[in-house]
Order: C-alpha cells, then structure tokens, then sequence
C-alpha cells in the first residue's frame, strides 16, 4: 500500500529561523507536487517537480526531488509570518494515474 | 481568468439523504478532479474526468459517483449519507489531467452529515 508521509505533522518555528519538511514515499514516483492550504481556505499549488534532482525555489521557499531516496524536501528560509499555513506534498504512482497526498505538515511562525 | 467555482459552499444533511455538489473549472480546462478532505483522513482522491468519460477513480464506495459535462463542469453525487461523509470535498481543474501539471483547487463544500 502506498504511504506518503510528511514529517514533521506539526512545526511551530520563530520568525526568522531556517527548516525542512521531508516528504517520504514508498513507491516509484518520479511526479511529485508541493501545496499550500491556508486554515479554512483551498489549495494553491506551490511546485510542481518532475525529474531526480529537480530543484524549484520561490521566495523563501525550496522543494527538491529526489526519487532513487523517494524523498523530496520544502526548506523554509528566514521563516515569517506570512508562511504560516499548511503543507502537502503529492505523488503520483509509477503504475497508477492517481494523485496521493501526504499527511501535511502544519507551519506556524511566530514572532 | 476565474478561478475554480464550486457551490454550495455549505451543506447541512441527514443520515441516509443524498447530495451534489457543484464544480465549474477555469475556463478551457478538460480535467476535474475530485477530493475528500478530513481530520482524520487527510485529503484522498476520489475520482477525475477529463472530456466527459471518468478517467480514475479512488477506493471510495459507489455511493460516491460523479459526472461532467459537455462544457467540463462536474458534479458530485453522495448518495446514502452516512455520518463519516462530513468533509470538505474540494474539486481541482487542470488543462490536461490531474496527475500532469498542477492543479487549481476550489474553495471546497463543506458537508456535515446529521
């Protein structure tokens, strides 16, 4: 059965302070998207990373691909406020056409 | 360019009662899929069309069925209602498929079941 597991589930970090949210699968998936869900509100999608080693960046966020480790990380640089929110990644299964999430990981930055 | 519109934005029903739910996608795309989001769940695929035909379905009961139009709106359809069906049911539009680009979400239907 394919597990995507998003870890830390739950991050409270200080303004200004650099982290990592790992994604881990456990199938071959060389398709693997970054989202953002804002408490009460939908999904807007953040990367969308295609090949081993694919490497995106906007702001103060970085995603990269890895799929020999079937790992991908969203680093958090200089964290603010405006981060908080929460974070899903999603692969697709190398025999399937299906989009899986992973468990998210909720972000708040304080002060 | 409008974004994803699905309506309603809320719904209250009972045990055993059946639901649809609305989904308009950004103009000129083909792909709706569909997703069942919970606490206790996350957020699990339930099914995608792309030009009128299901192109996927999740592991969802068949009390969960969908269609699409000619002009790419979708509809959900919960027939049955149990009380684990309260969720935010969120729809996505792409140009091509689900599992291809990104995705474009709406801002949900939240239904709670009584």
């Amino acid at each position: 059965e394919l597990k995507v597991e998003q870890n830390p589930l739950f991050l409270s970090m200080q303004e200004g302070k650099n982290y990592t949210i790992y994604c881990n699968y456990s199938t071959t998936s060389d398709r693997l998207y970054w989202y953002r869900q804002d408490p009460g509100k939908s999904l807007e999608s953040l990367f969308v990373l295609l090949s081993n080693g694919a490497v995106k960046q906007e702001g103060r966020l970085m995603a990269s691909l890895d799929t020999k480790a079937r790992l991908s990380t969203l680093h958090i640089t200089a964290a603010v406020h405006d981060l908080s929110a929460t974070y899903f990644c999603a692969v697709v299964p190398g025999n399937t056409d299906k989009l899986i999430f992973g468990t998210g990981t909720r972000l708040q930055v304080f002060p | 360019k409008a974004g994803v519109t699905q309506t309603p934005r809320y719904l209250i029903k009972t045990r055993g009662q059946q639901v649809t739910l609305s989904c308009s996608p950004i103009s000129g795309h083909r792909s709706v899929s569909w997703y069942q989001q919970t606490p206790g769940q996350g957020l699990q695929f339930l099914f995608e069309y792309f030009s009128e035909t299901q192109r996927n379905k999740g592991n969802f009961p068949g009390r969960f069925s969908g269609r699409q139009f000619s002009n790419s709106r979708s509809e959900m359809n919960v027939s049955t209602l149990e009380l684990g069906d309260s969720a935010l049911y969120l729809c996505a539009s792409s140009l091509w498929g689900a599992t291809n680009e990104k995705l474009f979400f709406g801002s949900g239907t939240q239904l709670s079941v009584l």
